[in-house]
């Protein structure tokens, strides 16, 4: 199995609102990611969790914040977004972080759109 | 990590054709990924490279590693009218976890 389930599929919210974004795997992958894709680009890397820490923070604003309760959960609470913070947000697990090589499997993402 | 050249940006595909699309990279990597995207939708792994000079096959589509692990290549074989999406390259360095993407390849079906 290399499913990594995400919900919601779609969410709209206004910038003054606060919500979470849920990402989940069970293929025992202990290191989990999220990322930012506009249209027609690559995926942006946002933030790694290693072993349910945070390992990696690429610059990102403090209005989205990452939380991974346990090995197979991973959140992002998003609060006081811009128009600009539109986008899809892909979640992904790889076996872990430390060594090279490990492939990532990304989750459907959410299509996130701040009004 | 680093933007990897991808070409061709966009190609037009009539069924049963090959294509070919690459990747090169300045740097060198230990594994080449290859994604495939369909609209709202995330990245589907494709096929995983991880030794220079490596060739590996998933169904119609073939993937090599490049000798000089800068680059990697992806041939399609008798395309069907949902190969369409955008195909991504990617490579991870040595004790890196980052992934670096190529810009990707817009695969569309000619009419």
């Amino acid at each position: 199995d290399t499913e990594v389930t995400q919900t919601p599929k779609h969410l709209v919210m206004g910038m003054t609102n606060k919500k979470s974004l849920k990402c989940e795997q069970h293929m025992g992958h202990r290191a989990m990611y999220w990322y930012k894709q506009k249209a027609k680009k690559p995926p942006e890397l946002m933030f790694v969790y290693s072993y349910e820490k945070l390992s990696i923070n690429e610059s990102v604003p403090s209005r989205f914040s990452p939380e991974c309760p346990n090995s197979s959960l991973l959140n992002l609470h998003l609060h006081a977004l811009q128009p600009e913070d539109s986008a899809l947000y892909l979640c992904a697990s790889s076996q872990e972080s430390r060594t090279g090589g490990n492939e990532q499997y990304f989750g459907p993402g959410t299509r996130l759109t701040v009004t | 990590g680093q933007q990897l050249n991808q070409s061709p940006q966009s190609m037009f595909i009539q069924e049963g054709e090959d294509v070919s699309m690459n990747c090169t990279s300045s740097s060198i990597f230990n594994t080449w990924l290859w994604y495939k995207q369909e609209p709202g939708e995330g990245p589907v792994l494709l096929i995983a490279l991880y030794k220079a000079g490596e060739l590996t096959s998933n169904g119609r589509l073939t993937a090599q590693f490049g000798i000089t692990r800068k680059d990697s290549f992806l041939n399609i074989s008798a395309s069907i009218p949902s190969d369409v999406g955008i195909y991504f390259c990617a490579g991870v360095g040595s004790n890196d976890y980052k992934l670096s993407f190529g810009a990707g390849t817009t695969v569309t079906v000619r009419a």
